[in-house]
């Protein structure tokens, strides 16, 4: 089955404590991105990937890092989290130029 | 840069009655034009899109959207709702040749039974 798939769904942890949300794809998609999702703002991008090794900034990048070593993986790194990044996350890849996105089921991160 | 509105935040139908949820863009060149819904606890699926060609486009769950050039917008319809449509709706307007497509703040649809 196509999917996208993020690890975990649920995150509680603290301040400063760095974190990884994983996803991954087995499309294979050249584009993937990643999104939050806030109560009325939409989503917003955060970084995309245009292929493996090239990565980009979004809308919403600080406080954020992401990696392209495989295809397949999109992984979210918050190396510092903050309780403003609590969150609803989502990964979406797509092929490239077709901005067609296929999500995952999302990540609800909670900085406390 | 492209941008989207969505004007209503909330939309409350009565099962069984029409639907039509609005969208308009802003962007100075034909864009990519998508519709996605978000179910309670899930990621966002697509629904339909707009590249090019017949401005109506048919999508899954019987929705279909019309892009209207000279009102710069892609309205949602559905000539028949469901219990299980009820869900969060979001328009995104892509620039061709972008990588950063931008979504409208969704529309919250409620339907009564």
């Amino acid at each position: 089955e196509a999917q996208v798939t993020q690890n975990p769904r649920y995150l509680i942890t603290v301040t400063g404590k760095k974190l990884t949300v994983t996803c991954s794809q087995n499309m294979n998609h050249e584009y993937m991105s990643w999104y939050r999702q806030d109560p009325g703002l939409g989503l917003r991008q955060i970084y995309y990937s245009m292929n493996v090794e090239v990565t980009d900034k979004g809308d919403v990048p600080e406080g954020y890092k992401v990696s392209r070593k495989e295809k397949r993986n999109f992984p979210l790194i918050l190396e510092s989290p903050s309780p403003n990044q609590t969150s609803l996350y989502f990964c979406a890849s797509s092929l490239l130029g077709d901005l067609a996105l296929h999500f995952g089921n999302g990540t609800r991160l909670t900085v406390t | 840069a492209q941008s989207v509105t969505q004007p209503d935040i909330h939309i409350t139908v009565s099962e069984g009655a029409s639907l039509e949820l609005r969208c308009n863009y802003s962007y100075g060149a034909t864009p990519y034009l998508f519709w996605y819904v978000q179910s309670p606890g899930q990621g966002l699926q697509l629904l339909l899109k707009y590249f090019s060609g017949d401005t109506l486009v048919q999508g899954i769950k019987g929705f279909e959207a019309e892009f209207k050039r000279s009102q710069s917008s892609f309205n949602l319809r559905k000539p028949s709702v469901h219990w299980s449509d009820a869900a969060e709706y979001f328009c995104a307007v892509g620039a061709r040749g972008s990588y950063i497509p931008t979504f409208g703040r969704g529309t919250s649809l409620i339907v009564h039974p």
